[in-house]
């Protein structure tokens, strides 16, 4: 099965950098997802890992260690239109094939 | 312009009623997933199709079924076997381009459903 944790709620300042971790446990591994969501709005595509390393966006980058079957996303240079939930989600495998299994979501409050 | 499509955006169902919910996609992929999210939780899965005419359970599918006759469409069905639906509905598809290890999803703009 998969099992995927994230902290539920952080808060940061404007301007700060922030970490979210992501651990998984899946059978099967072909990739890991970040997600925005704003609230009532659909989620929103940031990042995609499938293998070990740091790959970075812009002001968002985002970790994968396989072997440790974990993962953050970091958001530097805060902004207020930050403050969004952030969906970790895994693309592994059960005996019908890839399916994708989402996280609770990390809900990110950024004050001035 | 390629994208998912979800209609409707907002849809009232009457207690014993079954309701359908569209998701549609001019994107060419192959996979479709369908989940649910209550208020201030993640998305469960509760369909998916990684083909035409074959699609598998997810962790809640009880009281919903699906179909998957065209690749471009994933209709979900809320029976009334579903207690509680009230919940907010996305719909998302997945391109693995062949030969590369790139993955991206599109989420549709969701479904709210309330049940009156």
């Amino acid at each position: 099965g998969q099992n995927i944790d994230q902290p539920t709620e952080m808060t940061a300042t404007e301007g700060a950098i922030v970490q979210i971790n992501c651990t998984y446990q899946t059978s099967g591994f072909n990739g890991l997802f970040w997600y925005q969501q704003h609230a009532g709005e659909a989620p929103t595509f940031l990042s995609y890992n499938v293998l070990d390393g740091l790959e970075e966006k812009g002001r968002f980058s985002s970790f994968l260690s396989r072997s440790k079957g974990y993962s953050y996303l970091l958001l530097k240079e805060l902004q207020m239109k930050d403050s969004a939930s952030y969906l970790c989600a895994v693309k592994g495998k059960n005996n019908a094939g890839n399916m994708l299994t989402f996280g609770g979501g990390t809900r990110l409050m950024v004050k001035p | 312009d390629g994208g998912i499509t979800q209609s409707p955006k907002y849809l009232f169902r009457k207690e014993g009623q079954n309701v359908t919910l569209s998701c549609e996609q001019n994107l060419n992929h192959d996979a479709m997933y369908w989940y649910r999210q209550d208020p201030g939780q993640g998305l469960r899965l509760i369909y998916y199709s990684q083909i035409v005419n074959d699609f598998q359970k997810g962790d809640i599918a009880e009281g919903y079924s699906v179909s998957r006759e065209k690749k471009e469409s994933f209709p979900l069905t809320v029976t009334s076997a579903q207690k509680n639906p009230t919940a907010f509905y996305l719909c998302a598809s997945i391109d693995h381009p062949l030969g590369t290890s790139y993955t991206e999803a599109f989420f549709g703009q969701g479904t709210r459903l309330t049940v009156v």
